[in-house]
């Protein structure tokens, strides 16, 4: 069965920094490029970062971008997303996402099931 | 970035109706187009890659078509377990979603 399950979110201050883990099994986490897909309550999904699956090609929203840094370590399955200088609006669940097969259409396949992160004094 | 345009935002329809949802791009994006359903409190579940292609384990009454800047979701005969929110996804530059229709039953 393929589970991501991350973890990391929780209460912060306007400012402040949270490091986000996802790990994955059930399928070659390795040989996927993975993401991080978040969603603010009761809004629309925003995709957040990219990496692929030898860390060699790495993207970022420009919303994030210069304050996040997404990370992965295939020996254990996991993915990570480093967040800096939060603000208000970066409260929202986040998604750790695997994409399709390397070489085909380029989709998210694989859901976790949510962390949420809240911004706030 | 690229915009994407759903529509509607939300209806309202009867079991076993056809029900179609459209998604605009503001250019071109061939064929790079997901479609995703998501159930109040789940995470979002792929239904449609590529424009038209099925993903594996999901319901033959969905269907994906259209290519260029205008696509659209058809969900052939409407079951109680549709009723979910539904977002088109771009995957031709970076990634950018739908804002989202909500189907109610």
């Amino acid at each position: 069965e393929v589970q991501l399950v991350e973890s990391g979110g929780g209460l912060v201050k306007p400012g402040g920094s949270l490091r986000l883990s996802c790990a994955g099994s059930g399928f070659s986490f390795s040989s996927r490029n993975m993401n991080w897909v978040r969603q603010s309550p009761g809004k629309g999904l925003e995709w957040v970062s990219s990496i692929s699956s030898a860390s060699t090609y790495i993207n970022y929203a420009a919303s994030v971008m210069g304050r996040f840094t997404i990370s992965r370590d295939n020996a254990n399955n996991s993915l990570y997303l480093q967040m800096h200088s939060l603000r208000d609006e970066d409260t929202a669940v986040y998604y750790c996402v695997s994409s399709g097969p390397v070489g085909t259409s380029a989709y998210l396949v694989y859901w976790g099931q949510g962390t949420l992160v809240t911004v706030s004094s | 970035d690229i915009q994407m345009t759903q529509s509607p935002s939300s209806l309202s329809a009867f079991v076993g109706d056809r029900v179609t949802i459209t998604c605009r791009a503001s250019q071109s994006i061939r064929m790079s187009l997901n479609w995703y359903q998501q159930r109040p409190g789940k995470a979002p579940k792929l239904l449609v890659y590529a424009a038209s292609t099925l993903q594996s384990g999901v319901p033959s009454r969905f269907s994906g078509s259209g290519s260029g800047t205008d696509f659209s979701l058809t969900i052939s005969s409407l079951q109680p377990e549709d009723s979910a929110t539904y977002y088109c996804q771009q995957s031709f530059s970076i990634w950018t979603f739908g804002q989202g229709t909500k189907v109610e039953i």
